[in-house]
């Protein structure tokens, strides 16, 4: 069975300042892996998404993740958080060959000002 | 063009209770998804259906839960015999295909609660 686990449920980071939102997946084939944020009162909006191209995936509003086999891991980062950053995000792993996918529990980011 | 939209956005309903939920894909999206998301946790993956046909039902929780895609478009949630365990969000998503590359759009949700 493919899992996700997102270490911390809540983290705050100064606006301007690195984020990093960390997963790590446990997959029994190489994984496809995605990052989504949910804005309040809103939908789960695709960030970016590792199919088994480059390693180190860039996606909207600044955020990239690198996809690092020997650790298992998939962290999110953005060199310089934003207010507008402050939401729910979610790390997901998909299951062949549906493409269904098993989500982290959610790291909630806020952004002080 | 419209994204994924899901009807009612809000249902209460009383213990014992059936309820449908309803999800509009996205025009030509072949892939349609069911997800449950309980309060602090995230998406849990419920049904898929590729075209008409449920492809895994392996996440619905037990026989009360039901879902039907008749034209292989707009999909249906059935929950017989409500429980007030069944409150969540219930999300839908549909993508092109069921190739990974392919992006999943999630609609907004159905906040269920029962009372």
């Amino acid at each position: 069975a493919q899992s996700v686990t997102q270490l911390g449920s809540h983290v705050s980071v100064s606006e301007g300042a690195l984020v990093l939102l960390r997963c790590n997946y446990s997959s029994s084939v190489p994984p496809y892996l995605f990052w989504y944020v949910q804005y309040p009162n809103q939908g789960l909006q695709l960030l970016l998404k590792y199919t088994s191209a480059a390693t180190l995936v860039k996606g909207i509003n600044g955020f990239e993740a690198e996809f690092k086999k020997s650790e298992t891991s998939f962290h999110l980062t953005k060199p310089s958080a934003h207010m507008s950053d402050a939401a729910e995000y979610f790390c997901a792993v998909s299951e062949r060959p549906g493409n269904q996918f098993y989500f982290g529990t959610g790291t909630s980011l806020t952004v002080i000002p | 063009g419209a994204g994924v939209s899901q009807t009612p956005s809000n249902k209460v309903t009383e213990k014992g209770k059936y309820v449908e939920l309803r999800c509009d894909p996205i025009s030509g999206h072949t892939a349609l998804y069911w997800y449950r998301q309980s309060l602090g946790q995230g998406p849990e993956f419920l049904i898929y259906f590729q075209g008409t046909g449920a492809a895994d039902d392996s996440g619905l929780p037990n026989d009360r839960f039901f879902a039907v895609r008749p034209e292989g478009s707009v999909s249906t949630l059935k929950i017989q015999r409500t429980e007030r365990g069944d409150s969540a969000v219930y999300l839908c998503a549909s993508s092109r295909t069921i190739t990974a590359t392919d992006t999943q759009y999630f609609g907004p949700g159905t906040r269920l609660t029962v009372l």
